[in-house]
């Protein structure tokens, strides 16, 4: 069973700039979950989504968003990008049948390192 | 609201020698409580939980964590370290918005 993927792997971006990033889940996983992680602030929650509708949501800006696709494959998007933005965005998924899941297993995906320039 | 705390971000041990990362939580409400591993230029690997129950949990590659309320601690443990263990490690408590609060992450260096 292919496991979490994320791509891209790396991405450069400069001030001001918009990314798009991608997650698609282990098949048959319908809640996808994404967190930002930094040396300084460490793992945060950014949101998840289940069935293509925004479930839970952290305490991030407006400029992060995201959506979820009928198959359940994730895009995270972030617009008009900070030095702070510079971090290894991970997401996770899981079957997603109770609430958010926490009594279920969460599989990370490696992460997209984005670098702000 | 649920916080968590790990003690030292950086431990270092010799091969054979005993694993003791501390972790401490706070909640409002009974805890589900995760530890987490993450290696180099890899996602977080699910190590071992505590929802309810056994208050002694056993996880994957030897590693087991003991729920102590009293304390509020979720320390988590391996007998013999391994070089293979060299990683970081993330405990986790559940978060009110359906989320994991994580610690900051402690890096375990395995010595020969």
């Amino acid at each position: 069973k292919a496991g979490v993927t994320q791509t891209p792997r790396y991405l450069i971006k400069t001030r001001g700039q918009q990314v798009t990033l991608s997650c698609s889940p282990i098949s048959g996983h319908r809640s996808v979950s994404w967190y930002q992680q930094t040396p300084g602030q460490g793992l945060q929650f950014l949101f998840e989504y289940f069935s293509e509708t925004q479930r839970n949501k952290g305490n991030f800006p407006g400029r992060f968003s995201g959506r979820q696709f009928s198959n359940s494959r994730s895009e995270m998007n972030v617009s008009t990008l900070e030095l702070g933005d510079s971090a290894l965005y991970l997401c996770a998924s899981s079957l997603g049948l109770s609430g958010l899941s926490l009594n279920e297993k969460l599989f990370f995906g490696s992460g997209t390192q984005l670098s702000v320039l | 609201a649920q916080s968590v705390t790990q003690l030292g971000s950086h431990v270092s041990v010799s091969e054979g020698a005993l694993v003791l990362l501390r972790c401490n939580y706070s909640s409002s409400v009974p805890p589900y409580l995760f530890w987490y591993v993450q290696y180099p230029n890899q996602g977080l690997q699910l190590l071992l939980k505590y929802t309810t129950g056994a208050t002694l949990v056993k996880g994957i590659n030897g590693f087991e964590a003991e729920f102590k309320k009293s304390e509020t601690s979720f320390h988590l443990t391996k007998p013999s370290a391994h070089m293979s263990d060299a990683a970081e490690y993330f405990c986790a408590v559940t978060g009110s918005q359906g989320n994991l609060i994580f610690g900051k992450g402690t890096k375990l260096s395995v010595k020969p």
